[in-house]
């Protein structure tokens, strides 16, 4: 069966442009998680859908970040105003059980964000 | 403090050793604790979820420490395909999030 799908995998914009990253998780998968992963860091929690509601956004580093999920379905990443420090590859995935105790995560391969 | 800690090595071993990895966690009231692996610039995968009682998966064991807010993984009879980083993963108690260590690299060498 079909694996949580991203797109697009490689994105480069300029300093100030909007970006909206897509994820499509799992068909039935409740839970659906972003996270973003710099260069040489670990994972960073950027929020948490359950159906289409987001009950724990605690990870948006600042307002210029939002998500937004439909249909409990396809979710969007939206950056606005990027920032070079904004670059990182951003990862969504999604579970079959919701949090908080979770099970397995299904990622996806992740949208490479670099800004310029 | 940081939510979850690793050693981030690297580990070198040859094939065929036992290695270990640690790692403590902040939040007494994490309940779910997994060990995830990723391979360079892939996506990460479970390996394993940490029971309280402790459980292994073939040469793969893993175990809780709840006193000392500490788990284990334990990988015997190295594999040259047991290379990658190694991320322990723990549930942030009443929040959604799941907190990643930044993960231990591990390079088993012929």
């Amino acid at each position: 069966g079909a694996g949580v799908s991203q797109s697009p995998s490689n994105k480069v914009t300029e300093k100030g442009k909007d970006v909206e990253l897509r994820c499509d998780p799992i068909s039935g998968h409740t839970a659906l998680y972003w996270y973003r992963q710099s260069l040489g860091q670990g994972l960073e929690f950027l929020i948490y859908f359950q159906g289409n509601s987001a009950p724990d956004k605690s990870g948006l580093p600042s307002d210029r970040f939002s998500a937004e999920r439909t249909g409990g379905s396809v979710s969007t990443l939206t950056i606005q105003r990027t920032q070079q420090e904004d670059s990182a590859v951003y990862l969504c995935a999604s579970s079959e059980r919701p949090g908080p105790n979770t099970g397995e995560l299904f990622f996806g391969e992740g949208s490479r964000l670099t800004v310029l | 403090r940081k939510e979850v800690e690793q050693d981030p090595g690297p580990f070198n071993v040859p094939e065929g050793a036992t290695v270990a990895f640690n790692c403590t966690y902040s939040n007494s009231a994490s309940q779910s604790f997994f060990w995830y692996r990723q391979d360079c610039r892939k996506e990460p995968k479970l390996l394993m979820s940490v029971y309280s009682s402790g459980n292994e998966d073939g040469r793969f064991t893993a175990q809780l420490n709840r006193a000392s807010q500490y788990i284990s993984l334990l990988i015997r009879d190295s594999k040259l395909s047991d290379s990658a980083t190694y991320l322990c993963v723990v549930n942030g108690g009443s929040g959604y999030a799941l907190n990643f260590g930044k993960g231990t690299s591990l390079l088993v060498t012929p």
